[in-house]
Order: C-alpha cells, then sequence, then structure tokens
C-alpha cells in the first residue's frame, strides 16, 4: 500500500463549490504539506504542518485553509473554488531526522475548476 | 528573479546518451542539495541529494554541486527511455526545514 495517499484523484468542480482535498500517511512523520504544481511553474507551497497543533501558510495560501485532523491526516480545503486554482495538488510528508529533510509525496490530485 | 531557476526543457535526446540537467540559486545560505523525479501523473520522488559542494555518484547518476558558482547539476549517463520524466531540483539551508524547488526540467530519451 502507498505510504502517502489522496483522495479524490480527479475532480472536477464548478466555480464557487466549496471542495476538499483529503491526505493520509502511513510513515509516521510528524510534518504534512500541501503543494500545488501548474505547468511552467513547479511546486508551490499551499500550507504546512509541522505537528498537530501547527499550521503554517505558505507561498501561496489565498484562497485555501488546511486541517489537520490527526498525525496521519491533512485536509486542504477550497471555499469557493475558481478556475485559476484548476492545477494538480500533492500533498507531502517529510521527516527531520531523515536525510535532507526529505519530501514524501502523494500520487496527487488533478483538479479542474470550470 | 526565483531564488531557484531552472530551464523547464524540453529536453530530448537519444537513448544511450548522456545528460546534464542543471540549477542555479541565488541563497547562499542553501547547503542540502536534492533531485527528485517525477513520472507523468505520479508524484515527485527522491532521486539522488547531497550536502554542500562536490559529487555524488549512484549507478549512471551524478549529482555536482559547485557553491562558488552557485550551480548544482545532474548528469545521467547511458540514458534509457524509462528516464524520460521531468527533473526538479531542490534545496535547502541547514534548519530549514522547507525545501525550495526549481520549476523542473522535462526529459525525453528516445529509443
Amino acid at each position: 500500500d502507498a505510504d502517502v495517499t489522496q483522495t479524490p484523484r480527479n475532480r472536477i468542480t464548478k466555480t464557487g463549490k466549496r471542495i476538499m482535498l483529503e491526505c493520509s500517511q502511513t510513515k509516521g512523520h510528524d510534518r504534512m504539506y500541501w503543494y500545488r504544481q501548474d505547468p511552467g511553474l513547479g511546486l508551490q507551497l499551499i500550507y504546512y504542518s509541522f505537528d498537530v497543533k501547527d499550521i503554517n501558510k505558505g507561498e501561496i495560501s489565498d484562497g485555501y485553509s488546511v486541517s489537520r485532523q490527526a498525525q496521519a491526516k491533512f485536509s486542504l480545503s477550497l471555499e469557493s473554488a475558481i478556475p485559476n486554482q484548476t492545477a494538480l495538488y500533492f500533498c507531502a510528508t517529510s521527516d527531520p531526522g531523515g536525510p535532507a529533510d526529505t519530501q514524501y509525496f502523494g500520487p496527487g490530485t488533478r483538479l479542474t475548476v470550470l | 528573479q526565483k531564488e531557484v531557476e531552472q530551464d523547464p526543457g524540453p529536453l530530448s535526446v537519444p537513448e544511450g546518451a548522456i545528460v546534464s540537467l542543471n540549477c542555479t540559486y541565488s541563497n547562499s545560505a542553501f547547503q542540502y542539495f536534492m533531485w527528485y523525479r517525477q513520472y507523468s501523473r505520479k508524484g515527485p520522488e527522491l532521486l539522488m541529494y547531497t550536502y554542500s559542494s562536490g559529487n555524488k555518484e549512484d549507478g549512471r547518476f551524478t549529482a555536482q554541486v559547485d557553491k562558488s558558482s552557485k550551480y548544482i547539476s545532474l548528469f545521467i549517463r547511458d540514458s534509457q527511455p524509462s528516464d524520460s520524466a521531468t527533473y526538479l531540483c531542490a534545496m535547502n539551508g541547514r534548519g530549514s526545514y522547507i525545501p525550495t524547488f526549481g520549476r523542473g526540467t522535462s526529459l525525453i530519451v528516445h529509443p
């Protein structure tokens, strides 16, 4: 089984809808991250959490919110989706004791906002 | 100007070629340098990392860091079609747990 899982894998929604992307991990890592990836722009950090009670904004947090329900679960919400939030979204975890704080990514969620 | 610059490509090479992928950066505090490989419709996964300057070799892959020039490279020898993927460089400083990623270079190795 995959160590970092994301649901759904694909989602098509309409402008103005609220949607939630979910991430679960079995790696036992405290640190979790949400990124979006757009063609030609690389990975942009949305939010990150170093433990259950810690939530931090990344470089592009506007229009997004997160919830860290447990060590293993980190959800990303779009309160009112807009077309320019169409992107590939990745959840990741890291182990501070690991080499170079290696990030372990999930398979991604492809989101389309019409 | 972004902290980490990486040419998005695509870079198309014949099977067996030596591939050179590169990134430049501006933050002199970076000490950990990583290369991630991302296949189509998959998440990135760590390929190699190096600490500070120097070379590191792993099979057909060699990572090279030149801190004086703020330039890192990934060399792939005897490239294979299975190496076709996007390669992202990433780097962070000591005590900084958030890596800065390059935009990624798309590599196509054709038979």
